[in-house]
């Protein structure tokens, strides 16, 4: 089974403010890595998968990056509705399994 | 537009049995993999299990492995949990979900239903 580490747990950031979120799998996944946006008491949204590719309707400042096993999802300026819970999802092997979480919550 | 709505969830004692469904609807239900995602009260997101479009391939998580049956309806539009041995740490939220592209097996999840609760206590 494949480990996925995000960090820090919690990232407390101010609105404007840039945030920086890290996923870091056990072995190699390729580009096949997916962020998810968790607000509270919602689902889950697909934010980015293949590690950078937008996903429909998500808006600019959501950037995805990396490969192999390190890897980052960039809020360029954090607004509002951005203070959620963010996980990350491999789907290079089963089970997909998901890091545990960052909460980007207000500084 | 997607549409993904459990069911089924509810109060069950350990030992006990339950079957979430989950109808769909606004996209070709017969093209996508569907899956089963939970999420105990204050946790993190746990895969639960696959199904693809044509029930040719079928994935659980080993803690649910031998306990669990995932199903689906393509007739129906609908995907199904039979979830039996229910343990205490099966307590979650579990979310009907289907993946972002179709006619593929391994990928993320591109919508997600709101989830229905699942409480395993005596």
């Amino acid at each position: 089974e494949i480990m996925m580490t995000q960090s820090p747990a919690t990232l407390s950031v101010s609105p404007g403010e840039r945030a920086t979120l890290s996923c870091r799998a056990s072995q190699s996944v390729s580009s096949n890595l997916a962020w998810y946006q968790q607000r509270p008491g919602q689902a889950p949204r697909l934010l980015i998968y293949s590690a950078s590719t937008r996903a429909s309707g998500i808006p600019a400042r959501f950037s995805g990056s990396g490969s192999a096993t390190e890897f980052t999802l960039t809020i360029s300026s954090l607004q509002s509705e951005d203070f959620a819970v963010y996980y990350c999802q491999q789907f290079s092997n089963w089970p997909k399994t998901f890091g545990q979480g960052t909460k980007v919550e207000i500084k | 537009e997607v549409q993904l709505v459990e069911s089924g969830g509810g109060l069950v004692q350990p030992g006990g049995s339950l079957r979430l469904s989950c109808a769909a609807s606004g996209f070709t239900f017969n093209t996508y993999t569907m899956n089963w995602v939970r999420q105990a009260p204050g946790k993190g997101l746990e895969w639960v299990s696959s199904i693809s479009s044509d029930i040719t391939y079928i994935y659980y998580a080993d803690s649910v492995k031998g306990r669990f049956t995932i199903s689906r309806d393509n007739a129906k539009n609908s995907l199904y949990l039979q979830m039996n041995s229910l343990r205490a740490e099966d307590t979650a939220v579990y979310y009907c979900a289907r993946d972002n592209k179709e006619f593929t097996m391994l990928r993320e999840v591109g919508y997600w239903g709101q989830g229905t609760l699942v409480t395993v206590s005596s």
